[in-house]
């Protein structure tokens, strides 16, 4: 089974505090996501990485940035915390379209961190 | 600027009833997933829709696209309480090697006995 796992479930943070989200997935994935959910938004996607050290900007990249120094992990960093980052975070992990025979690039989803920015 | 509706936004329904959940969206994609989430959980992939005509079905619940019609749907055929959770429509479009996608906003589905 794939698993993709985040480094926190909850966590609560002061504006202006510098605030890391790890990602760690075990299937050898290439492609990696952030996204935020917000109520009535869906899901909306910050960065994306389809490599090691190579990242693309998402659809609402301003607040953050990313790093993917390994294949496994990807960092989803909060330079300044502000109150209207408060959100649920999702990681997701893919394999190229294609890849692996009869392999799909669905998306799995790790559990979610729920930050708040006070 | 790729645009994925989802209607109805909230469904309540008995059990045993039939419905429907449509996802329409913008430009031409020929990839469609349909995800499910609990309360308090994380998306669970239910369908892969690949291709113009496809139709996928796991019990109560049947996927179609089509393609020329930028439309998906999500049959639910004699719901069932354990049915209840958000549904996610994601529309793909390629970026480089990775497929970006693009969600709607979800439906809630709430089964009642």
């Amino acid at each position: 089974d794939v698993k993709v796992t985040q480094s926190s479930r909850y966590l609560v943070k002061r504006t202006g505090e510098k605030v890391f989200l790890e990602c760690v997935q075990d299937m050898d994935h290439e492609n990696m996501f952030w996204y935020r959910q917000d109520p009535g938004l869906g899901l909306r996607l910050i960065y994306f990485s389809y490599d090691v050290k190579m990242k693309e900007k998402g659809d609402i990249p301003e607040g953050y940035s990313v790093s993917r120094e390994k294949k496994e992990r990807f960092s989803l960093i909060l330079e300044s915390a502000s109150t209207n980052q408060t959100s649920m975070y999702l990681c997701a992990s893919s394999l190229i379209p294609g890849q692996r025979a009869t392999s799909t690039d669905t998306q799995y989803f790790g559990p979610g961190t729920r930050l708040t920015v006070l | 600027e790729l645009k994925v509706e989802q209607n109805p936004l909230f469904l309540s329904m008995q059990e045993g009833k039939n419905y429907t959940i449509y996802c329409n969206y913008s430009t031409t994609s020929d990839r469609l997933y349909w995800y499910r989430q609990d309360p308090g959980k994380s998306l669970e992939s239910l369908f892969v829709l690949l291709s113009n005509g496809a139709v996928k079905q796991e019990g109560r619940l049947m996927a179609s696209l089509d393609t020329k019609a930028r439309l998906s749907t999500l049959h639910i055929t004699a719901a069932v309480h354990d049915l209840s959770a958000t549904y996610f429509c994601a529309v793909a479009s390629l970026a480089g090697t990775a497929s970006k996608l693009t969600f709607g906003t979800g439906t809630r589905l709430q089964v009642t006995l």
